[in-house]
């Protein structure tokens, strides 16, 4: 069975760092691609980051772009994601998602709450 | 980035349709994309449903029901989610998502209510 465990979620000041990690079991994450999406409370989806299964290309929505990097570790069957600089607007629950060869985000974690507030 | 978009609400009685669409920006053109759906619950994450190119090109998550289909309308530039035969278990709210220029874009949202 498929499964993906996000941690590393909590209550950060604004400025703060955090990072986030997401395990997973049923599956070998190596010979897939990963994605983080979240949620702001009340809101909709939004993609925020995305990885290949080499780690060698990488994405970013424009809101995360040089604040956030994301990362894998193969051997760890995990995927991480570092939130430095953190604001009050990415106070949101983050999922991470697995891409399939034809089906884009295909499972998805619980999700981890970040909260940004001072 | 681009954004989709889809009505905040819809409702219908059990047994009925609902037609829930996608609209993509001028600049996208709906026939050179996958659009996928989305369907999540409160307090849960998003479960996906189903993708839909053409006809021949189409794919049905695991385990949903074939009730969910999709489609597309080309003059409208929209992407289409039709539940037929609606059940009280389908109300929730569903997102649409395409992948462009190296970025995933979803939709606002629709809430489906089962009247």
């Amino acid at each position: 069975e498929v499964q993906l465990v996000e941690s590393g979620g909590g209550l950060v000041q604004p400025g703060g760092s955090l990072r986030l990690s997401c395990a997973a079991s049923g599956f070998t994450v190596s010979s897939y691609e990963m994605n983080w999406v979240r949620q702001a409370p009340g809101k909709g989806l939004e993609w925020v980051s995305y990885i290949s299964s080499s780690g060698s290309t990488k994405y970013y929505a424009d809101s995360v772009k040089g604040r956030f990097t994301i990362s894998r570790d193969n051997a760890k069957n995990s995927l991480y994601l570092q939130m430095n600089s953190l604001r009050a607007e990415d106070t949101a629950v983050y999922y991470c998602a697995r891409d399939s060869t034809v089906v884009l985000l295909d499972y998805w974690g619980q999700g981890t709450l970040v909260t940004v507030s001072s | 980035q681009p954004v989709l978009t889809q009505p905040p609400s819809s409702s219908a009685s059990p047994g009925e349709s609902a037609r829930l669409t996608c609209t993509l920006p001028s600049d996208i053109n709906v026939g050179s994309c996958n659009i996928y759906w989305y369907q999540q619950k409160p307090g849960s994450p998003p479960r996906y449903l189903l993708y839909y190119y053409s006809d021949s090109d189409k794919g049905q998550g695991s385990g949903v029901p074939s009730r969910f289909s999709g489609s597309k309308d080309a003059s409208a530039n929209t992407g289409i989610l039709l539940i037929s035969g609606l059940q009280s278990e389908d109300e929730a709210d569903y997102y649409c998502m395409i992948w462009t220029r190296n970025v995933w874009v979803f939709g606002g949202g629709t809430k489906v209510t089962v009247l």
